[in-house]
């Protein structure tokens, strides 16, 4: 059955640290793997997409990485804001037809 | 400004009262979706499509019915609501789920309660 797994499930962090979120998946065939941003009663924004060639990718504070081998991507967030507050979706397409989502990191920033 | 617009934001309805949940989106995209967020679960899809007047069940598509009569819109309907579809919609659209045209834009949600 293809799943996408997220750990930790939640997350309380200090503002100014760092935090790496984990995501395992076991879909296929693959085809890319995202990363979204969900606030509080609003649709994901999307942070990242990479495909299986990429390995890393970046967008201002947060980086993705992606091991096709082991089948693990992580998202990894620089110098926390109290605005980085949010769940943290890791989402795999499977083929080019449907996108398989994992359940979220809930991510807390405290000052 | 690219967007996907859903309406109504918040619906409270009964059981049976037949009801739709409009979708329009700006970008000409090809791909559309719908999916329900439940407290614990990952997105679901309950349906898709990947061009007009082509659609596809998803994962929960019991109680569900869509239409895409044109690129732009691609509404939600449930004829005979039940109160376990009580959830958290949202809509999505992209231009294909190919990683370099896949970012996939969200609608703001539908928050629908079934009593």
């Amino acid at each position: 059955k293809n799943q996408v797994e997220q750990s930790p499930q939640s997350l309380i962090i200090l503002e100014g640290k760092n935090c790496t979120l984990q995501c395992n998946y076991t879909v296929s065939p693959f085809s890319n793997l995202r990363w979204y941003k969900q606030d509080t009663g609003r649709g994901p924004v999307s942070l990242t997409i990479m495909t299986f060639s990429e390995n890393t990718k970046s967008n201002g504070r947060y980086t993705a990485t992606l091991d096709a081998d082991t089948k693990q991507s992580s998202l990894h967030i620089t110098a926390s804001q109290l605005s980085d507050s949010a769940s943290y979706i890791c989402v795999v397409s499977e083929g080019f037809q449907k996108l398989v989502f994992g359940t979220g990191t809930r991510l807390l920033v405290s000052p | 400004e690219a967007q996907v617009t859903q309406n109504p934001r918040y619906l409270i309805t009964v059981t049976g009262k037949k009801l739709t949940v409009t979708c329009s989106q700006n970008m000409n995209h090809e791909y559309m979706s719908w999916y329900r967020q439940d407290p614990g679960l990952g997105l679901r899809q309950i349906y898709y499509s990947m061009n007009v007047e082509v659609t596809d069940k998803g994962d929960v598509p019991e109680g569900y019915k869509v239409s895409r009569k044109e690129k732009r819109n691609f509404p939600l309907i449930l004829e005979s609501p039940s109160p376990n579809q009580t959830s958290l919609y949202f809509c999505a659209s992209s231009l294909s789920l190919d990683g370099g045209q896949g970012e996939a834009f969200f609608g703001q949600g539908t928050r629908l309660t079934v009593v």
